[in-house]
């Protein structure tokens, strides 16, 4: 099994709501991000997470809020968000150990948020 | 400074056209590795190829091919024979000692016309 799986796929929301988006791998990879990408934009890296353990905030404003249950589960919690955080949000893994050479990230398909 | 640079920020070409897109990578690391990423209209960056600096061969996958050369900091992606599937947005990416940290270059997007 070679996939990461986001949910939803779609996500509409007013600035005054918390939402959640799910991201879940079965790859046994130690290390989960979250990206954010804008139209005709690289993704922007907004956390990293190694072992469980939050290691990477890109000065990530508290309006995201990650969380990692376990290994194979990443969330990202939304809330108060703004028009401008409107953007395509993707979830990726990798296998966490240098060590063994292959530091590739796969990425799910993404959840196109909205926010009015 | 931008630590990955794809120059072309779109490419269009005939279907069975071969076609290069670009990358220029900067880092004054001496361990790194090099990734190219396919993103179609769907959104799903799809991983393409991983290339460690201490790797210089270039490999061939099919209608692909990758060129690395730490001369000119160069790790440089050519699809033969083009298809319209091909059509998407490419990206090059560079990871250093921090290897969980990616450098996503701009983006280079490819239209096969038929």
């Amino acid at each position: 099994d070679t996939e990461v799986t986001q949910t939803p796929k779609h996500l509409v929301m007013g600035m005054t709501n918390k939402k959640s988006l799910k991201c879940e791998q079965h790859m046994g990879h130690r290390a989960m991000y979250w990206y954010k990408q804008k139209a005709k934009k690289p993704p922007e890296l907004m956390f990293v997470y190694s072992y469980e353990k939050l290691s990477i905030n890109e000065s990530v404003p508290s309006r995201f809020s990650p969380e990692c249950p376990n290994s194979s589960l990443l969330n990202l919690h939304l809330h108060a968000l703004q028009p401008e955080d409107s953007a395509l949000y993707l979830c990726a893994s990798s296998q966490g150990q240098i060590t063994t050479g292959y530091n590739e990230q796969f990425f799910g398909p993404g959840t196109r948020l909205t926010v009015l | 400074a931008q630590k990955v640079t794809q120059a072309q920020t779109e490419i269009s070409v005939v279907e069975k056209e071969d076609v290069t897109l670009d990358c220029v990578y900067e880092t004054r690391d001496t361990t790194y590795y090099l990734f190219w990423y396919k993103q179609p209209p769907s959104g799903e960056l799809v991983f393409l190829i991983r290339r460690n600096s201490f790797d210089e061969q270039n490999e061939i996958s099919g209608r692909y091919s990758w060129n690395f050369q730490k001369s000119t900091s160069s790790f440089n992606f050519t699809i033969t024979a083009s298809q319209v599937v091909d059509s998407a947005v490419y990206f090059c990416a560079l990871s250093e000692n921090n290897f969980n940290k990616f450098y996503f270059g701009s983006g280079t997007k490819l239209n096969v016309k038929p």
